[in-house]
């Protein structure tokens, strides 16, 4: 079966620009989990979904961070004014019944993005 | 903020001798999860022990939990080339949106290399 997939794995672009990131998570699952990681910050959630309904954003570093899942089988996580300072690789995650945290979340190989 | 902080950053290890890591936590918690993440790929899902085990084994791998002491312990025994990549502990926590909904908070991970 097919994992979570993402697209793309590495995106380069200069600041200003805006950045779109795509996931497909696993067929079935209805929770679908957005993460960046940096070396100085870690792992860090973004914004989760239950049934394409957004439930928790508070990670969202702000207003130039949007996502939308307009289906179970798509979300998108956009970043419109990008900054050098959003450089990272961002995640997404897939887990079966809710954001029960009792379920394991499958990740995506995740997005490099890099903003000059 | 931070939940789990694991210990040590980094280990390093000949193949066959056991890897140790350990997770500290700071608030309650319903479970505790591990995954392990390979360079330039996504976070897999390893083992996840509840709040009410002291204890848990899946193949070579051995998770303890002490919640008194708030701190969990992952164990691999006889490790090999292919175990080396970094390994996280991740706490649940209730969201802010309440009852039911769930988030996982990862540490920043041990980073694990086993020379052949």
């Amino acid at each position: 079966d097919a994992g979570v997939i993402q697209s793309p794995r590495h995106e380069v672009t200069e600041m200003g620009q805006e950045v779109t990131l795509r996931c497909k998570p696993i067929s079935g699952h209805n929770s679908l989990f957005w993460y960046r990681q940096t070396m100085m910050r870690g792992l860090e959630l973004l914004i989760y979904f239950n049934n394409n309904v957004p439930i928790d954003d508070s990670g969202m570093p702000e207003d130039r961070f949007s996502a939308k899942m307009p289906n179970a089988s798509f979300s998108t996580l956009k970043i419109q004014p990008s900054e050098p300072r959003d450089s990272a690789v961002y995640f997404c995650a897939s887990s079966l019944q809710g954001a029960n945290s009792n379920q394991p979340q499958h990740f995506g190989d995740g997005t490099r993005l890099s903003i000059l | 903020s931070q939940q789990g902080e694991e210990d040590p950053q980094a280990l390093s290890i000949q193949e066959g001798e056991n890897a140790t890591m350990n997770c500290s936590y700071k608030t309650s918690i319903n479970n505790l999860q591990w995954y392990r993440q390979n360079s330039g790929r996504g976070l897999v899902h390893l083992i996840l022990i509840r709040s009410n085990e002291r204890e848990k084994h899946s193949g070579r791998l051995r998770v303890t939990l002490d919640t008194s002491k708030k701190s969990s312990s992952l164990l691999i025994t006889a490790s090999r080339a292919a175990d080396t990549a970094s390994y996280f502990c991740a706490t649940d926590s209730p969201s802010y949106s309440g009852a039911g909904s769930y988030q996982l908070t990862f540490g920043k991970g041990t980073k694990l290399s086993v020379i052949p």
